[in-house]
């Protein structure tokens, strides 16, 4: 399977301060990126999809300026959450996915705990 | 929208002991996507299926794509306690997307 890494694996910060949580994929070239959010207990909800050196496309009731994804290169796709509430308090979770590509893979992930 | 529903929700099971799990939807899917989730960690796919009435194993897992194509099993015979973890389904959402859509999941424990 492809290898997926996503930095930092869990984070704690203060509300009102911004967090950027990097996806690389080791091993093949992602010209696609989603972005998921999984609450506890609950199961994974996309939240963006990006192409490489392309605006994202947020599902809905995903604020775009709250979540600022960017996809430079075939390797490394970042979400940043702007000025993080507690509601914000979530597990993040990347999948790149190569041109062509029949299945996707999933990053580690990254908790997020906003106090 | 497209919805997968899971079943059942929780499994209680002794160690040795087959599971059973499914997963249906109203809308047909051309893809089943069977990933398993461990505590704190990002889903790992166990089974890919993309033929109605394909059925698959990997390892001590089976999983099978309805004829209908609007459901899915995944069996998994003789549990081992480091099966424990969330089994979700996962389906790609109509019209050519690459999105996913997933179903809520079957928390698995297994007692030794």
């Amino acid at each position: 399977g492809a290898v997926v890494s996503q930095h930092p694996s869990w984070v704690i910060c203060k509300s009102g301060t911004s967090v950027k949580i990097e996806c690389r994929s080791l091993d093949f070239q992602a010209t696609t990126m989603f972005w998921y959010r999984q609450f506890p207990k609950q199961s994974l909800m996309l939240m963006a999809t990006s192409n490489e050196g392309s605006k994202a496309t947020y599902e809905q009731g995903v604020e775009k300026d709250k979540f600022l994804i960017n996809h430079a290169s075939l390797t490394l796709s970042t979400l940043t959450v702007t000025s993080a509430h507690p509601e914000d308090s979530s597990f993040y979770i990347c999948s790149p996915q190569m041109l062509g590509q029949e299945t996707q893979y999933f990053g580690p992930g990254t908790r997020l705990l906003v106090l | 929208g497209q919805q997968l529903n899971q079943s059942p929700q929780s499994m209680f099971i002794q160690e040795g002991e087959d599971v059973s799990m499914n997963c249906t939807s109203s809308s047909i899917f051309n893809t089943w996507l069977w990933y398993k989730q461990d505590p704190g960690e990002g889903p790992v796919l166990l089974i890919a299926l993309y033929k109605a009435g394909e059925l698959t194993s990997n390892g001590r897992l089976t999983a099978q794509f309805g004829i209908t194509r609007k459901d899915s099993f995944l069996n998994i015979s003789a549990s081992i306690p480091s099966d424990v973890g969330i089994y979700f389904c996962a389906g790609p959402i109509q019209g050519g997307s690459e999105k996913l859509v997933f179903g809520k999941g079957t928390k698995l424990t297994v007692n030794p």
